[in-house]
């Protein structure tokens, strides 16, 4: 199994462009997951899903967008980059039946824009 | 707001000694405080885990105690050896909060032979 992979590793986009971050799980996990990491600040959640077709925001939605139109995909949509938006960004999944499941993270996009 | 506040921010240990973050959170019911490890240039992995009814749960040299009344957590390294150096975060996850966590702001921890 490869886990949770991300896609790019690194970015650099100019202020106004937009750009999707991809993120696929092979471990037919239900719930997954994107954050946000910036130094000294922990990890805030942007955007969850429960399964496919589900979708609700988190701390951080705005500026982003997501879909899920399978188990297995879950990309991350900058519509309109900003200064505010470098950042790296992690994907991760978990299987949850009932209260609590280890979340697993993918190695994260180091998104810079200028 | 921070619910899930992190102490200290960096921490210098020596081989062998034992490291000891804390973590306090404040507001929210949360009945789920895993402990992630992240190593440079990688995503952070599930190290430890405790639910609030149990004190004290110990896995090899991590330890997590547990203090229900006071709300506070802390992640004990015994015998702290230089691959142990890396940043650790507490996070919380609420009662029926849908598997979200909330993260603490994390501890870069180095462990000097």
């Amino acid at each position: 199994n490869a886990g949770v992979t991300q896609t790019p590793k690194f970015r650099i986009l100019k202020i106004g462009q937009s750009m999707t971050l991809q993120c696929t799980q092979d471990m037919n996990h239900n719930y997954m997951y994107w954050y946000r990491q910036d130094p000294g600040m922990g990890l805030k959640l942007i955007y969850y899903s429960v399964g496919a077709g589900i979708t609700d925001k988190g701390e951080v939605p705005n500026g982003y967008n997501v879909s899920r139109s399978t188990t297995e995909d879950f990309p991350l949509r900058l519509e309109l980059a900003a200064p505010s938006q470098t950042s790296v960004y992690f994907c991760a999944s978990s299987y949850v039946t009932s209260g609590v499941g280890e979340q697993f993270f993918g190695p994260g996009t180091r998104l810079t824009v200028l | 707001q921070q619910q899930v506040k992190q102490s200290p921010q960096s921490l210098i240990v020596q081989k062998g000694g034992i490291s000891i973050i804390n973590c306090a959170y404040e507001n929210t019911a949360f009945d789920y405080f895993p402990w992630y490890q992240q190593f440079p240039g990688k995503g952070p992995a599930l190290l430890i885990a405790i639910r609030p009814d149990v004190s004290e749960k110990k896995e090899g040299r991590f330890t997590i105690s547990f203090n229900k009344s006071a709300k506070q957590f802390s992640l004990h390294i015994m015998d702290s050896q230089p691959g142990d150096s890396a940043t650790y975060f507490c996070a919380a996850i609420p009662t029926g909060g849908g598997n979200k966590l909330t993260f603490g702001t994390g501890t870069q921890l180095k462990v000097e032979l």
